[in-house]
């Protein structure tokens, strides 16, 4: 079945430094790309997502490219920030599934001042 | 202006009880969605209605029925609840025909006592 890897957290890093949180996928078909994110105590919020190949999704510093070759959808800002402290999901969706998303395990991430 | 709402927030019930848990979106969206997170964090699919019609159920037990009274509201009633069912319950909306991002509530947290 369809599936979502990510790295194991927790992450831990100082402000500024660069983030990449790693995603790797199983699905058939080709499928969309998100990436999800929750702070403390809140819900999921959509932070960015691909719907193709080679494309790119990007929102408040955070980027990720759709790779078909290495089935994979990399999360990456270049200067992290306190308030970036929360839990990273990747997922999927294929229409053909119903759009259900399909999650990654998660990656907590704890910038530190 | 919320989008997706859920009452309650939170829920602390006893072992055998049953209880309810109600969601609305405002977006006039045609897909609505339950997803369950365990005490790890991890999200997974557990029903999905389009436009008022049951088309994701998955292995869940039948303790959970769903039901949308219509296309802007999905309940999840839980008979007999077990100790078990404690996590935290997401709705989440689409509009599938124009495109597949999920928009999501900001949860309930079930403790089943």
């Amino acid at each position: 079945g369809d599936s979502v890897t990510q790295m194991e957290g927790p992450v831990t890093l100082s402000e500024e430094a660069f983030l990449t949180i790693n995603c790797t996928y199983t699905a058939t078909g080709y499928p969309s790309l998100f990436w999800y994110v929750q702070y403390p105590g809140e819900g999921l919020q959509l932070l960015l997502k691909a719907t193709k190949a080679d494309d790119k999704g990007s929102n408040k510093g955070f980027e990720a490219t759709y790779r078909k070759e290495t089935t994979s959808f990399h999360l990456e800002k270049g200067s992290v920030q306190v308030s970036d402290s929360a839990v990273y999901f990747c997922a999927l969706s294929l229409f053909s599934s119903g759009s259900r998303l399909t999650f990654g395990e998660g990656t907590q991430l704890t910038v530190n001042p | 202006d919320t989008a997706v709402s859920q009452t309650p927030k939170y829920l602390v019930t006893q072992m055998g009880n049953d209880k309810s848990i109600k969601c609305e979106q405002n977006l006039g969206h045609d897909t609505m969605y339950w997803y369950k997170q365990d005490s790890k964090k991890f999200l997974k699919i557990m029903f999905s209605y389009n436009n008022k019609e049951l088309i994701i159920n998955e292995t869940v037990p039948n303790r959970f029925s769903p039901k949308s009274p219509d296309k802007a509201h999905l309940n999840l009633h839980i008979n007999s609840l077990e100790l078990g069912d404690s996590a935290v319950y997401f709705c989440a909306s689409s509009q599938t025909s124009v495109e597949d991002t999920q928009y999501f509530g900001p949860g309930t947290r079930l403790t089943v006592l």
